[in-house]
């Protein structure tokens, strides 16, 4: 357990529906991270959040957006899906920015299947 | 927009050879770091590298930076079938969006035992 928490672990839906993604970051980590891993893309970032406020935003479709709660879990909405959007969805979590050695603590993923 | 470009794609080897996979960028790096993600799993933090030149060890793995900060290597000594899986570089930029790690492809590493 790597103490990112994400749910559900596996979606599947239709196209043109509209789903959200949890994520729970690590305690006592303010920046959260998603990103996106196709077989072909590798790991795309999509949008980080540091302490409820967005900070760096990647290539994320106008169709997703995303935002950081107050108690730090995030929430990845993605909307009128579409089939290429099926994928393994990631939230990874870190203290903050660029202090330390510390690197990206990743949640197991949820995979979305679009069908 | 800025790459990290990481060869070969994949590989296999032998159980007992040796292994490298290689992280190439365009432009200078403030620092990079390593992952792995095992088959089915999520990617785990190995190392982040800093310095111009820095080589780092753990175990059987060797890490360096190079000298301009525009590459880097993993090199694993004497595969083992618990090194399987998919190894990635990722690179921060200077002047980057804070936190911002720009992953390359990642290379898959089997092992035949």
């Amino acid at each position: 357990d790597s103490g990112v928490t994400q749910t559900p672990k596996h979606l599947i839906t239709a196209t043109g529906q509209r789903v959200t993604l949890r994520c729970s970051p690590r305690s006592g980590d303010l920046s959260v991270y998603w990103y996106q891993q196709s077989l072909d893309q590798g790991l795309q970032f999509l949008i980080q959040y540091y302490n409820g406020e967005e900070r760096a935003k990647g290539n994320i479709l106008e169709r997703f957006s995303a935002q950081q709660f107050p108690d730090l879990h995030s929430e990845l909405n993605l909307s009128s899906l579409e089939l290429g959007d099926s994928a393994l969805y990631f939230c990874a979590s870190s203290v903050g920015g660029d202090r330390g050695p510390y690197g990206y603590t990743f949640g197991s993923g949820t995979r979305l299947t679009v069908v | 927009g800025q790459q990290v470009m990481q060869i070969p794609q994949y590989q296999h080897v032998q159980e007992g050879e040796d292994f490298t996979t290689y992280c190439n960028s365009s432009t200078t790096l403030s620092n990079i770091q390593w992952y792995k993600q095992r088959p089915g799993g999520h990617p785990v933090f190995l190392i982040q590298l800093v310095k111009s030149g820095e080589v780092k060890k753990q175990k059987r793995l060797t890490f360096q930076f190079g000298e301009a900060k525009k590459n880097s290597s993993l090199h694993i000594t004497a595969t083992q079938t618990t090194d399987v899986g998919t190894y990635f570089c990722a690179g921060r930029y200077y002047g980057g969006s804070q936190g911002n790690l720009i992953f390359g492809k990642g290379t898959k590493l089997s092992v035949k035992p």
